[in-house]
């Protein structure tokens, strides 16, 4: 079972900031937050990832709680380009023994002009 | 620098038969994962193989099966195909534990 829960939708007007949640309440310490995101019919995209710290790339931001045990992904300026189901894993780092990717059934984000 | 390529992109196999689908993973990566999606659902974990070797596997049955090269490229393999293995397959590449990266993926339709 995936570890993460999101909402299934979301929508988002062009241009305004796309906050998308994600708790993972049982997240363990070695755990990394990652996001992807999938438009139709392609394969899922990395977006970014975090341990415990802020993170900021030029495509989003993570933002993670203190406690570890939620998350939001912030898509600064959304555009129609963006509409796509967003995936919120958590996975451990490493490799020792190989590790498994879980993904639930995402958030889809729906931009809107 | 090439990412994750698949092929076949898309296939059409008769129930029963076996399939053969092909992964070679970014430059520099030497871990292949494969993952299985339904129409309408997330991917679902296949396996996982470094040097070679199954390390990880998902609930899938034994008609699943793989193989990495030393070149580290991959095969999934699917037998005695069911109606309900139609689906999107994906193989995700990384350097040992770190981030993964998808191909586009293969489409079957078991028919």
């Amino acid at each position: 079972d995936a570890k993460t829960t999101q909402p299934p939708s979301m929508d988002c007007a062009e241009g305004r900031a796309a906050n998308l949640p994600c708790n993972h309440s049982t997240i363990s310490g070695n755990e990394y937050v990652y996001w992807y995101r999938q438009i139709h019919s392609q394969g899922p995209q990395y977006i970014i990832h975090g341990l415990k710290n802020n993170e900021t790339n030029e495509m989003a931001s993570l933002i993670i709680t203190e406690d570890r045990k939620s998350s939001t992904l912030i898509l600064p300026h959304a555009t129609l380009r963006d509409t796509a189901v967003y995936y919120c894993i958590v996975r451990v780092g490493g490799h020792t023994g190989g590790f498994k990717t879980i993904f639930g059934a995402g958030t889809r984000l729906f931009v809107k002009a | 620098d090439a990412g994750v390529t698949q092929s076949p992109t898309h296939l059409i196999k008769t129930r029963g038969q076996q399939v053969t689908l092909r992964c070679s993973p970014k430059s520099g990566h030497d871990t292949v994962s494969w993952y299985q999606q339904a129409l309408g659902q997330g991917p679902q974990f296949i396996f996982q193989y470094y040097e070679e070797e199954e390390r990880q596997r998902g609930n899938f049955p034994d008609r699943f099966s793989g193989h990495q090269f030393p070149n580290y490229s991959s095969e999934l393999n699917v037998n005695a195909l069911l109606l309900g293995d139609s689906a999107l397959y994906l193989c995700a590449s990384s350097l040992k534990g770190n981030t993964i990266y998808f191909g586009e993926g293969s489409w079957l339709t078991v028919v």
